[in-house]
């Protein structure tokens, strides 16, 4: 079946700092992967996708990478702000164009 | 743009009462749906997904119903509910096969 988890349930960093996040997913057909970002009582904010057929996308201070071979997501944040904190999520998709999520990281930035 | 709309975000509901939670997207057509149940410090639990108007798949059997009687127009339903039914419902939705699922802010259910 499918899982993915995360290494970490809690994370700190002080403002400036990066931060990475990382998930570990079980299913090597998957072929498409999500970061999702949730703010207390806010439903999942997507912040950045990668294809399988890619190892590393950017985006605006965020970055993936996706390690294949040893079925591994990571999310880099560049110079974490307060505003970060919240709690991150991947979510994997099978072949079978299902969605799988993680249970999360919460990021807390100190200031 | 698109946006997702869901209402109420809070919901207080006595054991064995009626449920209905609405969900909406503007500025798209025959989206793919979803409705999920987020249990706090747990991931979220797909329970039902709708591909055009009318079509629903369950993944769980629960408490629960839907309906999708409109292209943009997602319902969660119970006709009574439960204690277990407590959570927080999320819809979301995806353009098609390759693309990010979108969530709303999500509805806090508390039954008493």
């Amino acid at each position: 079946g499918e899982s993915v988890g995360l290494h970490l349930p809690t994370l700190s960093v002080q403002e400036g700092d990066n931060s990475i996040i990382n998930c570990a997913y079980s299913n090597s057909a998957s072929d498409y992967f999500i970061w999702y970002k949730q703010e207390s009582g806010k439903g999942p904010q997507f912040i950045i996708d990668i294809r399988s057929n890619m190892d590393k996308r950017q985006g605006q201070r965020v970055t993936v990478l996706l390690n294949k071979t040893v079925k591994h997501l990571s999310l880099q944040i560049a110079a974490t702000q307060p505003g970060d904190s919240a709690v991150y999520f991947c979510a994997e998709k099978n072949t079978g164009n299902q969605f799988y999520f993680g249970t999360g990281t919460s990021l807390t930035v100190i200031p | 743009s698109q946006t997702i709309h869901q209402w109420p975000a809070t919901l207080v509901q006595p054991v064995g009462s009626p449920l209905s939670l609405e969900c909406t997207v503007e500025g798209t057509s025959n989206p793919n749906l979803y409705w999920y149940r987020q249990a706090a410090g747990r991931g979220l639990q797909l329970l039902f997904y709708s591909v055009g108007i009318g079509q629903i798949s369950s993944e769980v059997p629960q408490n629960l119903s839907a309906s999708r009687p409109q292209d943009r127009q997602f319902i969660l339903s119970s006709k009574k509910l439960l204690l277990s039914d407590s959570g927080f419902y999320l819809c979301a939705w995806r353009q098609g096969i390759g693309q990010p699922q979108h969530f709303g802010d999500g509805t806090r259910l508390s039954i008493l």
